[in-house]
């Protein structure tokens, strides 16, 4: 199983731009990458999935080196709202993947 | 939000004591998962189930037990339980993962259990 590696808080100021990159040395030729989110007291929410170089929808982005080796989200210009806990995991079935500690991203007005 | 239901929402009780937990679904997504949740671990999973009567055991399933006798339906039980399982357990569910994609998880709202 990949295991991923990613900061375990960050702070940041209403408006900014934040990015949160994940290290998976070890993911393996099928597995993607998918990023989540949870607020406090519910259950995760998909965020972003991507294979190689870089994913956009309308809440985040997400980019992938030709290695693969890491990925980074990036959330333009964070509101309050924002802060969650941000998980990386990376697998090719649902059930292969782990969610890890996360990521505590705090936005500050 | 995906149509997904957890029953109690919360929960106490003794150690030694049987625990059921329900997870539902209207969506009628194949798979079905069971997760907890404790400070500094993220989520970690109990047991998932890819049918009918299908399961297989995830990265912490010693002491729990599921089923699943309907699609809508997943059950975990804890046949005796113990102080350390006190937690927040999650059921989230999944459509067959398409070609090139693992598909995404939706979550429902958590179930809190205190074993005392």
């Amino acid at each position: 199983l990949a295991k991923t590696t990613q900061p375990i808080s960050m702070d940041s100021y209403e408006g900014q731009e934040v990015n949160i990159t994940c290290s998976h040395n070890n993911i393996a030729t099928n597995d993607y990458i998918t990023w989540y989110q949870q607020f406090p007291s519910q259950g995760p929410r998909f965020i972003i999935q991507g294979y190689k170089t870089k994913v956009t929808n309308e809440v985040a982005s997400l980019f992938i080196p030709a290695d693969r080796k890491s990925s980074t989200l990036s959330l333009p210009r964070v509101s309050l709202s924002d802060t969650a806990v941000y998980y990386c995991l990376v697998g090719d079935y649902n059930n292969d993947m782990r969610f890890g500690a996360g990521t505590r991203l705090t936005v500050k007005p | 939000d995906a149509g997904i239901t957890q029953s109690p929402r919360h929960k106490v009780t003794e150690t030694g004591t049987p625990v059921t937990l329900r997870c539902h679904q209207t969506e009628n997504h194949r798979y079905m998962y069971w997760y907890r949740q404790d400070p500094g671990h993220g989520l970690r999973l109990i047991h998932y189930s890819y049918g009918v009567k299908d399961t297989d055991k995830g990265e912490v399933s010693d002491g729990y037990s599921v089923s699943r006798s309907k699609t809508e339906d997943f059950l975990l039980t804890l046949e005796s339980a113990t102080s350390s399982q006190t937690s927040v357990y999650f059921c989230a569910i999944s459509e067959i993962p398409g070609q090139g994609s693992t598909d995404t998880q939706y979550f429902g709202p958590g179930t809190r259990l205190t074993v005392l």
